[in-house]
């Protein structure tokens, strides 16, 4: 069963980059898409985007301009990039394996997730 | 932008059936999942593609979609169903989820 695990700093100061890295386990990342998903303490899911194992993404339009998202093979990992955050990206990160149709995706499994405040 | 929009609470009594929704503008030509998020957990897939469980999700989970509205079936709920429920579905190369819905079994 393929495990997911996210790892990144514990806080992030305001106007500074969120870098996080989830490794995958006991399965490969390639021929999968794989996502970051983000969920405020007490509140709703978001997706923030998705990438292929061939390094292909799909970004939410509503975080696009402040998003990358890359994979290495080598290393079964891949990893999320957020640029100029703000209390408002204070979080719980979620990576997922990404199940990716022509009009349909869902998520399964999902990791652990990290709680990354962002703070001065 | 696409949304789906779900009661942000549902209570059931333990044997009984509980049914969560979700609705969203012409929803039934989409394809809906469902995840359960129990506290301090992370989500769990039990339902994709509208009506199919995951290996391993019991049998009371089943899900329907149809028109504007996908929705969620837990027969015979148990009290280890408590949890916030999730709809999910795909827009124009976005992911939407609903707002969530808890689900309280008393």
């Amino acid at each position: 069963q393929v495990q997911l695990q996210e790892s990144g700093p514990g806080l992030v100061k305001p106007s500074e980059t969120l870098s996080l890295t989830c490794t995958v386990s006991s399965g490969s990342i390639s021929n999968y898409f794989w996502s970051w998903i983000r969920q405020p303490p007490g509140k709703g899911l978001e997706w923030i985007g998705y990438i292929s194992y061939s390094g292909s993404t799909s970004y939410n339009p509503s975080l696009k301009s402040r998003v990358t998202i890359s994979v290495d093979t080598s290393k079964n990992q891949l990893s999320l990039r957020l640029s100029s955050v703000t209390a408002a990206d204070t979080a719980f990160y979620y990576c997922a394996r990404t199940h990716n149709g022509y009009d349909r995706t869902w998520f399964d499994p999902w990791g652990q997730g990290t709680l990354v405040p962002v703070s001065s | 932008s696409y949304d789906l929009t779900q009661p942000p609470s549902v209570s059931v009594s333990p044997g009984q059936t509980a049914s969560i929704t979700c609705s969203g503008d012409k929803l039934g030509d989409k394809y809906a999942s469902w995840y359960q998020q129990k506290p301090g957990q992370s989500p769990v897939l039990v339902i994709y593609e509208d009506r199919k469980r995951p290996s391993g999700i019991p049998e009371r989970f089943s899900g329907s979609n149809s028109g504007s509205t996908a929705t969620l079936t837990i027969t015979g709920t148990q009290a280890m169903d408590e949890a916030d429920y999730y709809c999910q579905a795909w827009d124009i190369n976005t992911v939407v989820f609903g707002g969530g819905t808890k689900l309280t079994v008393l």
